[in-house]
């Protein structure tokens, strides 16, 4: 099937590492994505892997991709309450971007 | 159960030429939105319905851009007159409220290229 997967929930304690992982269908697939939405807000692309990499950091970001399980995670280092907001991962291939259902982050003060 | 589904999946058209894509959504979703991503960017949000509340169009590019959803079922993006820099991948997706916790659920995108 085409489905990409995440876990639907996260709880952390502010300042605390989050990890969000999620799995994807299709390894020829070129590009891989986080996005961020904020409450009330649309989406909002945080960063993207190309499928040759298996690490990229962007300060407080680093993603990590495993392309023979084909998994992808993202780590927020320092969480902050500000961060609480829904996380989705998408997969391109070919002309298509496929979404994950998103991983809901809840960070406690 | 099926899930979002968007059509056309590819739509080439020449410029100056008006485009409709359509989006249906998961039965039962009150909310549905309209993205658009262009090649190397993030999604751009375009315009969002909720039930029978007047849609939020804040995120139209321009007047040739137009949407329409009929009750809580299929929504239509119409781009009139389109330009080169209308192709991009355009995205629908659907949620049972617009909680800001409610998940949405995707489709797989009509990728437009104008020429």
């Amino acid at each position: 099937g085409e489905d990409v997967e995440q876990s639907l929930f996260l709880s952390v304690r502010e300042g605390d590492s989050s990890v969000i992982n999620c799995t994807y269908t299709d390894s020829s697939s070129t590009y891989l994505y986080w996005y961020k939405q904020e409450p009330g807000a649309g989406l909002q692309l945080l960063t993207y892997i190309f499928s040759n990499m298996d690490m990229k950091q962007d300060q407080r970001l680093t993603v990590l991709l495993n392309k023979k399980d084909k998994h992808l995670s993202l780590r927020i280092a320092d969480t902050q309450t500000g961060d609480s907001a829904i996380y989705f991962c998408a997969e391109m291939k070919g002309n298509q971007f496929y979404f994950g259902t998103g991983t809901s982050l809840t960070v406690i003060p | 159960g099926a899930g979002v589904s968007q059509s056309p999946s590819n739509k080439v058209t020449e410029k100056g030429k008006d485009v409709e894509l359509r989006c249906d959504p998961i039965s039962g979703h009150t909310a549905l939105y309209w993205y658009r991503q262009r090649l190397g960017q993030g999604l751009e949000f375009l315009i969002y319905f909720q039930g029978n509340s007047a849609p939020d169009k804040s995120g139209l590019p321009s007047d040739r851009f137009s949407a329409e959803r009929t009750g809580e079922s299929v929504s239509t993006l119409t781009i009139q007159r389109t330009q080169q820099e209308d192709s991009a991948v355009y995205l629908c997706a659907s949620s049972f409220t617009s909680g800001v916790t409610d998940t949405q659920y995707f489709g797989p995108g009509t990728r437009l290229t104008v020429l």
